[in-house]
């Protein structure tokens, strides 16, 4: 069955640091792979997407991820991190034939995210 | 603009009580879900729907129902089976194509006391 591992439940980082938050998933094809953010009390907005094609995936404000399918990962990356990035950060697989008979997504557990300034 | 709404935002209801949440899609998704998001739990699938009149049980549908008579709504009712209703609802929309991802609404927090 599909997973996602968020291993980071809270990071705390500074204003203009780097930022990485971890995702590791389990499936057996190739995956459909996603990362979301939440502000709190607010729905989920996606940040960016991976399914084919390059590895390093491009989204929104400013971030980029990695698939790594030796490793089983995509991790999130951004350079330079802002105060209004402090939020919730959910990675998620499509799960079973996804776009098929299912079609939903498997979410982690999500990693909270503070911004020192 | 396209997109999802839920409302209310704020819910409360008496223990023992039915309340129906509503969600509204005008991106002309085939797709519709409802999750359930508690503190340190992630997104929990509750039921999910393809199609207009068709509908199926996600992680943790006990204690919830749905319908699907029209393809912009999906409407979820939180029945008084529902053992520990309070929490923050999420509802979703996507296409059938691949890999498009899902598209979230603002979120409804009910609280049950």
């Amino acid at each position: 069955a599909q997973s996602v591992t968020q291993p980071d439940i809270h990071i705390t980082v500074s204003e203009g640091a780097s930022l990485e938050l971890r995702c590791n998933y389990s499936y057996g094809a190739t995956p459909y792979l996603f990362w979301y953010v939440q502000s709190p009390g607010q729905g989920l907005q996606l940040l960016l997407k991976y399914f084919s094609g390059d590895t390093l995936v491009q989204g929104i404000k400013g971030f980029e991820a990695e698939f790594k399918r030796s490793q089983s990962s995509f991790n999130l990356r951004k350079p330079s991190v802002h105060w209004s990035d402090a939020a919730e950060y959910f990675c998620a697989v499509g799960a079973g034939n996804y776009g098929g008979s299912q079609g939903n997504l498997i979410f982690g557990k999500g990693t909270k995210l503070s911004v020192k300034p | 603009d396209g997109g999802i709404t839920q409302s209310p935002k704020y819910l409360f209801r008496k223990e023992g009580q039915n309340v129906t949440l509503s969600c509204e899609q005008n991106l002309n998704h085939d797709a519709m879900y409802w999750y359930r998001q508690d503190p340190g739990q992630g997104l929990r699938l509750i039921y999910y729907s393809q199609i207009v009149n068709d509908f199926q049980k996600g992680d943790i549908a006990e204690g919830y129902s749905v319908s699907r008579e029209k393809k912009e709504s999906f409407p979820l009712t939180v029945t008084s089976a529902q053992k520990n209703p309070t929490a923050f609802y999420l509802c979703a929309s996507s296409t059938p194509r691949h890999g498009k991802g899902e598209y979230f609404g603002p979120g409804t927090r009910l609280t049950v006391t």
